[in-house]
């Protein structure tokens, strides 16, 4: 059975720094491209980038809004994808979820809350 | 960046009817389009992909159609569990971008 299970959300003040966690079982990681999305209370889905499978590169695609703050990357051997977070602001606050996939997204994990606050 | 824009914005509707979700996209996404539902509380959850494959495990009264910019998602007769927020996605062009949903609702 496929899993995801995001980690490492929490309280954080403006300009630091977060590294989230998706651990995965069930499936062949190293397969997949793996996207990261996040979700503000009573918002839609915000699509924040996605990284491909090492077979096409590895390469990573982010959108604007967290270009240059946010990275992404992965552990094929651990099965797990980060997301790194640098320079955070109060708008990035959101439940953050990582999910299989990128045309379409077939798994998602359960998220895991950030909240940028002084 | 593409727009996506889902009509109605809410419907209230009764177990068993048949209800239907449009979602419009600001320029062609060819037939790059997917739908998802999510519960409260819950993470999205894929309904359709593609346009019109419905993803293992959904049920059959689901259903998608559309290419280029309209789309739509219809329920044939709703069920109890399937009161819930309703997402478009287009997948054409980055960013990945989501209509504002549609909450559907019992009357």
């Amino acid at each position: 059975e496929v899993h995801l299970v995001e980690s490492g959300g929490g309280l954080v003040k403006p300009g630091r720094s977060l590294r989230l966690s998706c651990t995965t079982s069930g499936f062949t990681f190293g397969d997949y491209p793996m996207t990261w999305f996040r979700q503000a209370p009573g918002e839609r889905p915000d699509w924040v980038g996605f990284i491909r499978s090492n077979t096409y590169g590895g390469t990573t695609d982010y959108a604007a809004s967290v270009k240059g703050r946010f990275s992404i990357s992965r552990d094929d051997s651990k099965s797990i994808a980060y997301l790194q977070m640098n320079s955070l602001r109060t708008e990035d606050t959101a439940i953050y979820y990582c999910a299989r996939g990128t045309t379409h997204v077939d798994f998602w994990g359960q998220g895991t809350l950030v909240t940028v606050s002084s | 960046d593409i727009q996506m824009a889902q009509s109605p914005s809410s419907l209230s509707a009764s177990v068993g009817d048949r209800v239907t979700i449009t979602c419009r996209a600001s320029q062609n996404v060819d037939i790059h389009l997917n739908w998802y539902q999510q519960k409260p509380g819950k993470a999205p959850e894929l309904l359709i992909y593609a346009a019109s494959s419905l993803q293992s495990g959904v049920p059959s009264r689901f259903s998608g159609s559309g290419s280029g910019t309209d789309f739509t998602v219809t329920i044939s007769s709703l069920q109890p569990e399937d009161f819930a927020t309703y997402y478009c996605q287009q997948s054409h062009s980055s960013p990945h971008t989501f209509g504002q949903g549609t909450k559907l609702e019992i009357k």
